[in-house]
């Protein structure tokens, strides 16, 4: 069974960062990129960006860069995105995505508040 | 960036045929997804290009269209199935989302 389990809510200053992971199992972790998406009630669903675990190439929206930088660990079947210069507009949940043949399986998500 | 429309939100009762479509601001061949939300709960995907079945998902559920006009059907709609359903392109860069479409059972 594939299983996306995301870390824990996050409560951040603005201007910090926040750095949150994704960990796979039930396949090949290097066999299929992971996306990761931007759910706010502002903006609905947004693409942030995808990274390939095999060969740790990366691309993102051009909206988001800058913003995330995203990672993956073999040896732990790990992804994971860092947030940084995070402000209110940084509100939101976000969720990673495993590519099969669309976005087949997504974490629970990770909700990041902005709040001094 | 490809904007994906959809109609905010469409009421039906049990038993009849709902379709929820989803024009794309530029061709986007047959890389159409749907996904299903429930409240508090992640997307699940229905439909992956255009109009093939994702694994587990009720033959109920059935997607049709290419280019720039997309529909997802269900018949019959159950209760189960009050969510907001999103489409979803992956033919053009950067991936785009449709604002979602609120299905409620009168």
């Amino acid at each position: 069974e594939v299983k996306l389990q995301q870390s824990g809510d996050e409560l951040v200053r603005p201007g910090a960062s926040v750095k949150m992971s994704c960990k796979a199992s039930g396949y090949t972790f290097t066999d299929y990129a992971m996306h990761w998406v931007k759910q706010s009630p502002g903006q609905g669903l947004e693409w942030i960006g995808t990274i390939i675990p095999l060969i740790d190439t990366t691309s993102y929206n051009q909206k988001f860069k800058g913003k995330a930088t995203l990672t993956a660990d073999k040896s732990s079947n790990t992804a994971y995105m860092e947030l940084s210069r995070l402000t209110s507009e940084d509100s939101a949940v976000y969720y990673c995505a495993m590519e099969g043949y669309a976005l087949d399986y997504w974490g629970q998500g990770v909700m990041v508040t902005v709040s001094s | 960036d490809t904007v994906l429309t959809q109609s905010p939100a469409l009421a039906v009762s049990p038993g009849e045929r709902v379709s929820i479509s989803c024009r794309a601001s530029e061709g986007v061949n047959s890389y159409m997804h749907w996904y299903q939300q429930k409240p508090g709960q992640q997307p699940k995907l229905l439909i992956y290009k255009a109009s093939n079945l994702a694994s587990g998902v009720p033959a109920r559920f059935s997607g049709s269209g290419s280019g720039t006009d997309f529909t997802l059907t269900i018949d019959p709609v159950e209760a189960d199935d009050t969510a907001t359903y999103f489409c979803q392109q992956s033919w053009n860069d950067p991936r785009t989302f449709g604002g979602g479409t609120k299905l409620e059972l009168k």
